[in-house]
């Protein structure tokens, strides 16, 4: 039973596009969200995060939004860039476990 | 700073057998956690802890698992006996705070495991 979900296993953007890549849970007590990036044969990475008590954050290129009602956030990358190619985690930490979901893998087309 | 350390990098070996994965966290975080990635189900927390003690270890699958760190720079995660279905990606992380907190997980380049 995922609590935490990334429906699209890939996603394709060209570069300079805008990407977005979606997260649904389940569990109302997280209290904050992650985004995490992955290269291959490497470890995730921090990318940024939000708490449950706001709606949008934002660093750079990277802006993360929180809808606390539909139980869904979103990462937003604008520009993309080919380096932004990667696997994305959305990951929830709260009362109950670190949980990540199933990874989204972008593609960023020159 | 050194990020997280694990080894091997690479672990081939036949059912049967005893697999150790072994992780050093960075210095000063007082929580570390094993995760297991496969393409079904993701990034799945096996066990973690603090300050060097077990809190959590729920995530582990069987009685095959189990995991220990016997001071503040070291970290095992056995397998024993190992089964085909454990093949997967093993990670390693470690943080100053706990996992339900903002404080990101700081994760090793992880031990690829392959049981035939």
């Amino acid at each position: 039973d995922q609590q935490v979900k990334q429906n699209s296993p890939s996603l394709s953007v060209q570069e300079g596009r805008i990407s977005i890549l979606n997260c649904d849970y389940t569990n109302s007590m997280f209290d904050y969200f992650l985004w995490y990036k992955k290269y291959p044969a490497e470890g995730p990475t921090f990318l940024i995060s939000i708490s449950s008590i706001k709606d949008k954050n934002e660093d750079g290129r990277f802006t993360v939004f929180l809808n606390k009602s539909a139980k869904h956030l979103s990462l937003h990358i604008v520009p993309s860039q080919p380096g932004d190619s990667a696997v994305y985690f959305c990951a929830a930490a709260g009362t109950y476990k670190y949980i990540f979901g199933t990874g989204t893998r972008l593609k960023v087309l020159a | 700073d050194a990020g997280v350390i694990q080894s091997p990098r690479h672990e081939v070996t036949e059912m049967g057998q005893e697999v150790t994965l072994r992780c050093k966290p960075i210095s000063g975080h007082d929580y570390l956690f094993w995760y297991r990635q496969t393409m079904m189900r993701g990034l799945e927390l096996l066990i973690y802890f603090n300050n060097n003690v077990p809190i959590d270890d729920s995530g582990m699958p069987e009685d095959r698992f189990s995991a220990k760190m016997p001071n503040a720079s070291f970290s095992t995660l056995k397998i024993q006996p190992s089964e085909p279905r454990d093949s997967a990606v093993y990670f390693c992380a470690s943080s100053r705070r706990g996992q339900d907190s903002n404080q990101p997980q700081h994760f090793g380049d992880g031990t690829r495991l392959s049981i035939l």
